[in-house]
């Protein structure tokens, strides 16, 4: 069992374009979350999704999307990048949207030039 | 506004105790976790405390006063293997999670 994975590892972009970080989850768990993890500062929320087909903003939603189609993928899109979007991402996931346990993915190290 | 509080570095010698203290003051109290992440990795869950008092889960403990906005992670006969940041998160009234900055953890021989 893989638990969630992301991808890409790592990725520099050069500002302006388009990404999209994946997220796939095989626990069949109904909430799924992005956030962003900078030096200095705690996890930020970005956006979330408590069940398919739900989606919601976090603390430091702009200038990012996400779709949640199915129960196991969860993408974040960045539609122009900008570098003080340069951070490490993570995705989450958890059996519901109250107080359970959160799984992390590896992260997505995104450098913006 | 929302705001949690931890130590931003501690240092503690292999086999011995130290107490990582987190004050918090959110909107809605859903309960408290504590996370360890190692440099480069993933956050990895370590407890969670709801209710006042003392959870007790082999070598870590986790301790949460609501009254006082605070909680403490207690880690017994440390291994170097402990070394790793420490994060403190608070599930607000909206359930989701409002994080510390981290303390990070340096175990010495």
């Amino acid at each position: 069992i893989a638990g969630i994975t992301q991808a890409p590892t790592s990725q520099i972009l050069a500002a302006g374009r388009r990404m999209t970080l994946r997220c796939t989850q095989d626990m069949r768990h109904n909430a799924m979350y992005w956030y962003r993890q900078d030096l200095g500062l705690g996890l930020r929320l970005i956006h979330y999704s408590n069940t398919a087909g739900t989606t919601g903003k976090g603390e430091v939603p702009d200038g990012y999307s996400v779709s949640r189609a199915n129960t196991d993928d969860f993408p974040l899109t960045l539609a122009s990048a900008v570098p003080s979007q340069t951070s490490v991402y993570f995705c989450a996931s958890s059996e519901s949207g109250g107080a359970n346990e959160q799984f992390f993915g590896p992260g997505t190290r995104l450098t913006v030039l | 506004g929302q705001n949690i509080d931890q130590p931003t570095e501690m240092t503690a010698t292999e086999g011995a105790i130290v107490q990582i203290n987190c004050t918090y003051q959110t909107s809605g109290f859903n309960g408290l976790f504590w996370y360890q992440q190692h440099a480069g990795e993933a956050p990895t869950f370590l407890s969670y405390n709801v209710l006042d008092g003392l959870e007790e889960k082999g070598r870590f403990s986790s301790f949460l006063s609501r009254s006082k906005g605070y909680s403490y992670l207690l880690l017994k006969e440390l291994q170097m293997k402990d070394s790793a940041s420490y994060l403190c998160a608070v599930m607000d009234s909206n359930y989701q999670l409002i994080w510390g900055a981290g303390t990070k953890l340096i175990i010495k021989p």
